[in-house]
């Protein structure tokens, strides 16, 4: 058990409303990453952590912004919730060894209507 | 940009079969990574290849590294129905990151 939490697991809202997702870490774990995983897209980097308040974009940021103010807390943010929006999330960490192996967590299930 | 190509990307076959997964790339990685994800649940890290030429067994699953370094293949002999999930590909990246394949969505019938 990676000891990864996320918050909600499920969520539902309308379109035009923010939405903020929690990824929680007991690991104390440097790098954190927030995936989306849509069918026929398999899994897709929206932002990462490389240290606290030290984020990077990934391939599909547009629409999300992302904080970590604490080691153990990585939040994602959708400002405004466009029903593209609607997917999987899920987040990761990693120690940063062996090539950035990476331990996820359970996932939330967002639908924007 | 590296890029990781999964064949097949659909597998269904019946208990007790053989099978094999490929991850291709034009790209030399650092290492591979296999992950299975069931339904519902997040990808959970299977094996990780670091050497060319490099192989690893886990149980009836045996995963190889390319001499290249730039493809991995995953072999499952005598499949079992506990063997059904979307297996994925990782490679290693230089920034941080892992360059992710599309995924192998495997389905063993009893």
């Amino acid at each position: 058990d990676a000891g990864i939490t996320q918050s909600p697991r499920h969520k539902v809202t309308e379109t035009g409303t923010p939405v903020t997702l929690r990824c929680h870490q007991t690991e104390n774990h440097r790098y954190m990453y927030w995936y989306r995983q849509d069918p026929g897209h398999g899994l897709r980097l929206i932002h990462y952590s490389y240290g606290v308040k030290d984020t990077d974009k990934g391939e599909v940021s547009d629409g999300y912004s992302v904080s970590r103010s604490k080691t153990e807390d990585f939040l994602l943010t959708l400002e405004s919730a466009t029903s593209s929006q609607t997917s999987v999330y899920f987040c990761a960490i990693s120690t940063g060894q062996v090539d950035y192996e990476q331990y996820f967590g359970p996932g939330t299930r967002l639908t924007v209507t | 940009t590296q890029l990781l190509e999964q064949s097949p990307q659909f597998l269904s076959i019946q208990e007790g079969e053989n099978l094999t997964v490929y991850c291709n790339s034009s790209s030399v990685f650092s290492s591979l990574q296999w992950y299975r994800q069931e339904p519902g649940e997040g990808p959970v890290l299977l094996v990780t290849v670091v050497t060319g030429g490099e192989v690893k067994k886990l149980k009836r699953l045996t995963f190889q590294f390319g001499d290249a370094r730039k493809d991995s293949s995953l072999h499952i002999t005598a499949a079992q129905p506990g063997d059904t999930g979307l297996y994925l590909c990782a490679g290693g990246d230089s920034n941080y990151q892992l360059i992710w394949g599309a995924g192998t969505k495997l389905i063993i019938k009893p």
